[in-house]
């Protein structure tokens, strides 16, 4: 149980387009979803937290403009690279949890390259 | 503001050899801690976590951690490593309601 699916588990596309990358939690309700991103050789590093139903919470420094996190349903959130740019070239990854358990749990990630 | 420090960035040891990676933290409030472990080329799993009560916690593989309150710490310990252990490792903190914000990860290598 407690699975996450992300997809697409890699995406190359052109400067200046948007890439949309899913998170899935396939046997359980999700109320809270995590979007992280990880650069090479270090943590993770939090972008937002969204709750099912209500807007997205953004961290210090991400543009909410430009990741859009959409968190319609409980078992779907999706995050939107907009006017994608080379230095957004990343893996992002997603987690999940259900409201008032501590753990989340993660996906796989997606490795996305702007070029 | 909650934080997560991880003292050690990348660890050798050799197979067998006792293993402790150091973890602590800045969090006001109720906190639980884990542990996650990330194996080359694959996602984020759950090594164990703290929530309440016995502050030595035992996961999988054989790994525990023990959350000693007044030193801000939760350390990751095996007492025998093996060559599959080698990956990268991350403490976080958090708590049920609340984000989970993630140390910067120990490169762990077992020479076989």
């Amino acid at each position: 149980g407690a699975v996450v699916s992300q997809h697409p588990s890699w995406v190359i596309c052109k400067s200046g387009t948007s890439v949309k990358i899913e998170c899935r939690s396939l046997d359980f309700q999700a109320t809270t979803m995590f979007w992280y991103r990880q650069f090479p050789k270090q943590s993770l590093m939090l972008m937002a937290t969204s709750n099912e139903g209500s807007k997205a919470t953004y961290e210090q420094g991400v543009e909410k403009d430009k990741f859009l996190i959409n968190h319609a349903s409980l078992t779907l959130s999706t995050l939107t690279v907009t006017s994608a740019h080379p230095e957004d070239s990343s893996f992002y990854i997603c987690s999940a949890r259900v409201r008032g358990r501590g753990e989340a749990f993660f996906g796989q990630g997606t490795r996305l390259t702007v070029v | 503001a909650q934080s997560v420090s991880q003292h050690n960035h990348h660890v050798i040891l050799s197979e067998a050899a006792s293993l402790e990676l150091g973890c602590n933290y800045s969090y006001g409030g109720t906190v639980n801690l884990f542990w996650y472990v990330q194996y080359p080329g694959q996602h984020l799993q759950l090594l164990l976590k703290y929530f309440s009560g016995d502050p030595l916690v035992k996961g999988i593989k054989g790994f525990e951690a023990e959350f000693i309150k007044s030193k801000f710490s939760f350390n990751l310990r095996k007492p025998s490593v093996q060559w599959s252990d080698t990956a990268e490792y991350f403490c976080a903190v958090g708590n049920r309601d609340d984000k989970i914000i993630f140390g910067k990860g120990t490169r762990l290598h077992i020479l076989p």
